[in-house]
């Protein structure tokens, strides 16, 4: 199994550029979620996903959009890049809340 | 804003003592997890611990729930070189709102 896999490893973009940061997992996971680290404020919760189909918004929704069509797959939309958005994403992956989450290796994100 | 918060903020100890941190959280719980993250990667799971339980252990890890304080407590015992990086605690809360929230991290160093 790959686990978790995130694309790009790193991108920089310029303000108000849109893009998209992959996610996928091979472990039929259903819960899925994305999450921003920025130094001193720890993780936290952007979007999440219980299941193909539906999604919600975390702590810092402001900004990215989700969708899940997939079990497999859960794409964070950047609509119009900031510079307040310059931070490092983790997507992660689990059987459920209270199990395991597994991180993907994260994206390193610079917005001029 | 963040359910759960790490202390001390940064701890440096000689390789081979015994690592103390801590997590305090705001709302009931269902379950804490903690996790370690190395410089520039993901988060690994370390260990869950239910809130009927009061007390679990993995190897050299003990961690400790007290939920009439809110808080948690990781002991890292025989510390070593590799154990340093950060250390977070995450909860969910018992509201239903199948969020997973993290705290700010614990920055442990293990000098040789």
């Amino acid at each position: 199994n790959a686990g978790v896999t995130q694309t790009p490893k790193f991108q920089v973009l310029k303000t108000g550029q849109s893009m998209t940061l992959q996610c996928a997992q091979d472990m039929n996971h259903e819960y899925m979620s994305w999450y921003r680290q920025d130094p001193g404020m720890g993780l936290r919760l952007i979007h999440y996903s219980v299941g193909a189909g539906i999604t919600d918004q975390g702590e810092v929704p402001n900004g990215y959009n989700v969708s899940r069509s997939t079990t497999e797959d859960f794409p964070l939309r950047l609509l119009s890049a900031a510079p307040s958005q310059t931070s490092v994403y983790f997507c992660a992956s689990s059987k459920g809340l209270e199990e395991t989450q597994y991180f993907g290796p994260g994206t390193r994100l610079l917005v001029l | 804003s963040q359910q759960g918060e790490e202390d001390p903020q940064a701890l440096s100890i000689q390789e081979g003592e015994n690592a103390t941190m801590n997590c305090s959280y705001k709302t009931s719980i269902n379950n804490l997890q903690w996790y370690r993250q190395n410089s520039g990667r993901g988060l690994v799971h370390l260990i869950l611990i239910r809130s009927n339980e009061r007390e679990k252990h993995s190897g050299r890890l003990r961690v400790t729930l007290d939920t009439s304080k809110k808080s948690s407590s990781l002991l890292i015992t025989a510390s070593r070189a590799a154990d340093t990086a950060s250390y977070f605690c995450a909860t969910d809360s018992n509201f239903g709102n199948e969020k997973l929230t993290f705290g700010t991290g614990t920055r442990l160093t293990i000098i040789p």
